[in-house]
């Protein structure tokens, strides 16, 4: 399996709080992903990188923000957290920005915003 | 952005051989179909993708016609630890701009 580690794998959080969630890789991958998924709707893409400091919207950025400072580190924040907000996150890498490059997902961090 | 349409769930006996279609119609021309199986408390994993034709591997094989609308995947002889769900995903492609939608999903259950 691919090399993604993300952390924390569990957070309970109170609404207003800031949360950060943090995706490792070892696979000097490119690209990585932040996604949700919640029942019904299955995997959106919150934000997106396409190198070191380099990032970009996906489907339901509101509410978020990411950073990259590094190759193998990507970090999403909840600068204010809400209880829609609670949900799995999943991170992924690629290597490369076509749909012919398949991501590789981490086991998700599990957020619940009381 | 080409949109899929799965069924919502499937049901099948352990030894029999499944195959779960999507439908993409509006694919782009250097979209590939790629496929992902997820279990409960794990992130997607990666199955099989293609672009046209027939692909197999040692898992599933995935099955592309001609005008690429839609794709089948097929679980040979399929067992309890095959119950998951699988996701059909058709990307965007291009250098700067990256856009992936996953629909949600067809809920495999094997019985016994």
């Amino acid at each position: 399996d691919a090399g993604i580690t993300q952390s924390p794998r569990h957070k309970v959080t109170e609404t207003g709080t800031p949360v950060t969630l943090r995706c490792h890789q070892t696979e000097n991958h490119r690209y990585m992903y932040w996604y949700r998924q919640d029942p019904g709707h299955g995997l959106r893409l919150i934000h997106y990188s396409y190198g070191v400091k380099d990032t970009d919207k996906g489907e339901v950025s509101d509410g978020y923000s990411v950073s990259r400072s590094k190759t193998e580190d990507f970090l999403l924040t909840l600068e204010s957290a809400t209880s829609s907000q609670t949900s799995v996150y999943f991170c992924a890498i690629s290597q490369g920005t076509g749909s012919d490059q398949p991501q590789h997902f981490g086991d998700g961090t599990r957020l619940s915003i009381l | 952005l080409a949109k899929t349409t799965q069924p919502i769930s499937m049901d099948s006996y352990e030894g029999q051989e499944v195959n779960i279609t999507c439908s993409h119609n509006n694919i782009a021309t250097n979209d590939y179909i790629t496929w992902y199986q997820q279990f409960p408390s794990q992130g997607p994993r990666f199955i099989i993708q293609g672009y046209k034709t027939k692909v197999t591997n040692e898992v599933a094989s995935l099955f592309i016609p001609a005008d690429r609308k839609s794709s089948t995947l097929s679980l040979p002889r399929v067992s309890l630890s095959d119950t998951a769900v699988y996701y059909c995903l058709v990307g965007a492609a291009g250098a700067g701009s990256y856009q992936l939608t996953f629909g949600k999903g067809t809920k495999l259950s094997v019985i016994p």
